[in-house]
Formats: C-alpha cells, structure tokens, sequence
C-alpha cells in the first residue's frame, strides 16, 4: 500500500531552474526522510525531518516537514545537471519505512 | 553507518526456475532488514521486513510462498523468489536501519 504521494512525478528543467517536490500523506509519521536514487543503484538519504514545522536546508537543497508531520516539501535552487536523479520521500511508521511514489527528476544542461 | 552488500547485481533465469538473492550487513548486527522492489522509474515498494531468527512479516499482497524469506543471522537475509515467472522481473533492494536505512546496492533479475 503506497502510503505516501509525491508531486511532480516527473519533472525536466533547465540547469538554473528552481523547482520544488511535494511528498503527501494522510497518515502521521514519526519522522519524514529524503533520499536520491541513481539508476541501478540504491536510494541515498539526504535529509531526515522530525518535528512539525522544521526546515532543513543542505547546500541548494531546502526540505521541510509540515506542522502536522503529514507532508513535506524538496525545494531546489539553481538545479544543475548533477540534481538529475530519482528523489523518493519516506515516512517512518513503527519500525517500517514507506516510500512515496517518487519524482524523477531531469535537469537540462 | 552500516554498509549493506548484495549478491548477485544482476541475475538472469528461465522462467520456472528459483533466483536467491543474498543481503549482507557487512558491519553491522541486524535483527531487521527490509526487502524492497523497484520497477523502473518507479517508487520502492516494501514487499517485507526480515528479522533474525523469526519469521518475515509480508505486506499486504505480497505471496509469502513466492517470496522467500530467511534471516538466519544477524548479519545475512535471504530471498529467495520462487518458480520465477517474466512478470517477477524487477530491481530488488534491502536495507538495514543503523539510525537511519542504509541500502544495498540492488539487485536486477530478469526472468526469460
């Protein structure tokens, strides 16, 4: 059961481009994580939100969690062909992660 | 952190034939590991979580007599998809949580 919605799920932009990646849920998690998938190989953690509200920002990458701990937020500044990846959000529910829907993302030089 | 290995990266099989796909934890104790299958452009779907010395608990759907699962020690899961058919065809990946999911590098099997 796929727990968690992302929006776009496919997204091709120019480099310098701003963009933004939505992970939506109705179900609460206890913590919100992030991560960037290259073909053939396995996802890699970017970030982890805990608390309702937070913002994390690493580098041009900026991630919030939503006050309700339902949803959260990938925002990209100046994208760079390097940010082209496949980047799927994770709920924690008990001892179990369920990934969103994914958003393959393609940044054109 | 925890450094997860998976063998073989890539397995090619007749269809009616059975693949076993190996997840290491490499440093790490796991009593917990998670089997997840990806089809391409697609998001992970967790098929079950693996823990030592008991049995897997499955998701929803997922055939537990396809799909089998075996987590002898800590540090080694099994799985092993069974009379596999074309439509088993996918990108197989495990974790181990250490304070956060850490991934194997997947495993593809195709199925002619």
């Amino acid at each position: 059961t796929q727990l968690l919605e992302q929006s776009p799920q496919f997204l091709s932009i120019q480099e310098g481009e701003n963009l933004t990646v939505y992970c939506n849920s109705s179900s609460v998690f206890s913590s919100l994580q992030w991560y960037r998938q290259e073909p053939g190989e396995g996802p890699v953690l970017l970030v982890t939100v805990v608390t309702g509200g937070e913002v994390k920002k690493l580098k041009r990458l900026t991630f919030q969690f939503g006050d309700a701990r339902k949803d959260s937020s990938l925002h990209i500044t100046a994208a760079q062909p390097g940010d082209t990846g496949l980047y799927l959000c994770a709920g924690a529910s008990g001892n179990q992660f369920y990934f969103g829907t994914g958003t393959s993302l393609t940044v054109i030089p | 952190g925890a450094v997860v290995s998976q063998h073989p990266s890539w397995v090619i099989c007749k269809s009616g034939t059975s693949v076993k796909i190996e997840c290491r934890s490499l440093d790490f104790q796991a009593t917990t590991m998670f089997w997840y299958r990806q089809f391409p452009k697609q998001s992970l779907m967790l098929m079950a979580t693996s823990n030592e010395g008991s049995k897997a608990t499955y998701e929803q759907g997922v055939e537990k007599d396809k799909f089998l699962i075996n987590h002898a020690s800590l540090t080694l899961s099994t799985l092993t998809v069974t009379s596999a058919h074309p439509e088993d065809s996918s990108f197989y990946i495990c974790s181990v949580w250490a304070g956060e999911l850490f991934f194997g590098e997947g495993s593809r099997l195709t199925v002619l």
